[in-house]
C-alpha cells in the first residue's frame, strides 16, 4: 500500500541538543523525499529535500540522510533552538505523483 | 509572484449546508494538490488535479465531495451536505511538475480552516 510511517509523534529534547526523526516508505519506486515544517496556525513549508541518487545533504543545522535498501531516510537538526519547535512531516510520492505525508511530529525544545 | 492563495481563510456553515474552497495556484503552475488536516493530526491527501483533468483522488471520500481545476479559473474543493466531522483546516498546494514519481516541492497555502456548527 501508499504508506508513510514517521517516528516519534513527539520529541522533546533541551535547547543545544540534537533531535532525529525517521520515516520509512512502502514504495521502492519512490525518488523524492522532502522534510516540511508547519508551525502552529500556518502552513507547511519545505526545508529541506533529497533525491535517490545522494545519500546525505545538509544545510546548516538540517541534514537529511538517505537508505534506498532499506527505504527510510532520517532528518537530523543539530544544536536546537526554540525557535525549531513546530510539527515536522516527512512526505514521499506514489505512483500517480501525489506526495504522501507521515503522521507528522511535534518537536519541542526546552530553553 | 503572488503564493498559492486560498479562499475564503475561514469559513463557518451549518449542518447540511455546502462549503466551496478555493485555491489559485502559483503562476506558472499547471498541478494542485488538496490535503486535510485534523487538528492535531497529519496531512492527509485528498486529491491531485491537473488543468481540466483529476490525476489521483483516490484520497476523496466517495460521497459529497467533489473536486475540479477548470481550464480559466481557481480550482474548487466542494463539500456538499456538511457534517460536523469535515471541520478541518483544507490545504492546497501547487508544483509546476507533476506525474509519476514526480520530484518537486509542492508550495502550500495559507489553508482554508471549515466549522461545521
Amino acid at each position: 500500500g501508499e504508506n508513510v510511517e514517521q517516528h516519534p509523534s513527539t520529541l522533546s529534547v533541551q535547547e543545544g541538543d540534537s533531535a532525529v526523526i525517521k520515516c520509512t516508505y512502502s514504495d521502492s519506486a519512490s525518488n523524492y523525499f522532502p522534510w516540511y515544517k508547519q508551525e502552529l496556525g500556518k502552513r507547511p513549508q519545505l526545508i529541506i529535500d533529497i533525491r535517490s541518487n545522494v545519500g546525505e545533504k545538509k544545510d546548516q543545522r538540517i541534514a537529511v540522510t538517505l537508505n534506498k535498501t532499506a527505504k527510510h531516510f532520517s532528518l537530523h537538526i543539530t544544536e536546537t533552538q526554540p525557535e525549531d519547535s513546530a510539527v515536522y512531516f516527512c512526505a514521499a510520492p506514489f505512483n500517480t505523483g501525489k506526495l504522501i505525508f507521515g503522521q507528522g511530529t511535534t518537536l519541542q525544545v526546552k530553553p | 509572484n503572488a503564493g498559492v492563495m486560498q479562499n475564503p481563510r475561514h469559513l463557518v456553515r451549518r449542518r447540511g449546508q455546502e462549503a466551496r474552497l478555493r485555491c489559485s495556484p502559483m503562476k506558472g503552475h499547471s498541478h494542485v494538490y488538496w490535503y486535510r488536516q485534523l487538528p492535531e493530526e497529519g496531512l492527509k491527501f485528498m486529491v491531485y488535479l491537473q488543468k481540466e483533468n483529476i490525476i489521483d483522488e483516490s484520497g476523496m471520500p466517495k460521497e459529497r465531495f467533489s473536486a475540479e481545476f477548470p481550464k480559466e479559473g481557481p480550482s474548487i474543493l466542494r463539500i456538499q451536505q456538511v457534517v460536523r466531522g469535515d471541520s478541518a483546516a483544507y490545504f492546497c498546494a501547487s508544483s509546476p511538475n507533476g506525474g509519476p514519481h514526480s520530484s518537486g516541492e509542492l508550495f502550500f497555502g495559507e489553508g482554508s480552516r471549515l466549522t461545521v456548527l
